[in-house]
């Protein structure tokens, strides 16, 4: 594997449920970070995370829960969701004395809340 | 409020025409803009970070500029392959690294 790996592309989830999104960098970055794009909306940020710790939370709700375990995992934990967060989340990491705004991208997962 | 403005929101061109894709901002203090490409179904693709006013960046047939309030990427004979969503980014001065706020983005499609 290469690259920001995110599991499951593809998550269908009802209102009651808990699911969690994964993310895996394979780039030996030391930041990593959550964003969400909505359609007809920017790409909004979401969580920052430098060498494990929440540097940025940019005032989520507590639906949603972030999690980095160690410089090479992100999850995002979801639970009693509302439709309009129906969104493509995507993770991203940068090593932070690297070049300012070059963040990599995994694909993203798609989330569709009924 | 920082705010970034992409125009126009789609633009489609012929093969071999050139032409331009403008990014207006307004931030407290710039610490760097971007552009990221980004296709269907994939996340952005980092391109070009600009720092100051008069700056430009190169590659292949794209070309970044960037002004006080303003930036441009310039598209020199697109090829059908270069059919993407185009997305401009700033970071403010004083915030995390990262911490990026993104225009909406302008689609380009280019017919052979």
């Amino acid at each position: 594997e290469t690259g920001v790996t995110q599991t499951p592309r593809h998550l269908v989830m009802g209102m009651t449920n808990k699911k969690s999104l994964k993310c895996e960098q394979h780039l030996g970055h030391n930041a990593m970070y959550w964003y969400k794009q909505s359609a007809k909306k920017p790409l909004e940020l979401m969580f920052v995370y430098n060498f494990k710790e929440q540097t940025e939370n940019n005032s989520v709700p507590s639906r949603f829960s972030p999690e980095c375990p160690n410089s090479s995992h992100l999850f995002l934990h979801l639970h009693t969701l509302q439709p309009e967060d129906s969104a493509l989340y995507l993770c991203a990491s940068s090593q932070l004395t690297g070049t300012p705004g070059e963040l990599f991208f995994g694909e993203g997962s798609r989330l569709t809340v009924l | 409020e920082d705010q970034v403005t992409q125009s126009p929101e789609a633009l489609r061109l012929q093969e071999g025409e050139s032409s331009s894709l403008n990014c207006s901002y307004t931030v407290s203090g710039l610490r760097g803009l971007f552009w990221y490409r980004q296709d269907p179904g994939k996340g952005p693709e980092f391109l070009f970070t600009l720092y100051s006013a008069g700056e430009e960046k190169e590659k292949e047939r794209l070309k970044a500029t960037l002004t006080k309030k303003e930036s441009f990427l310039h598209i020199t004979a697109p090829k059908p392959e270069d059919s993407a969503t185009y997305l401009c980014a700033v970071q403010p001065g004083g915030t995390s690294y990262g911490k990026l706020t993104f225009g909406q983005g302008t689609i380009l499609t280019v017919h052979p």
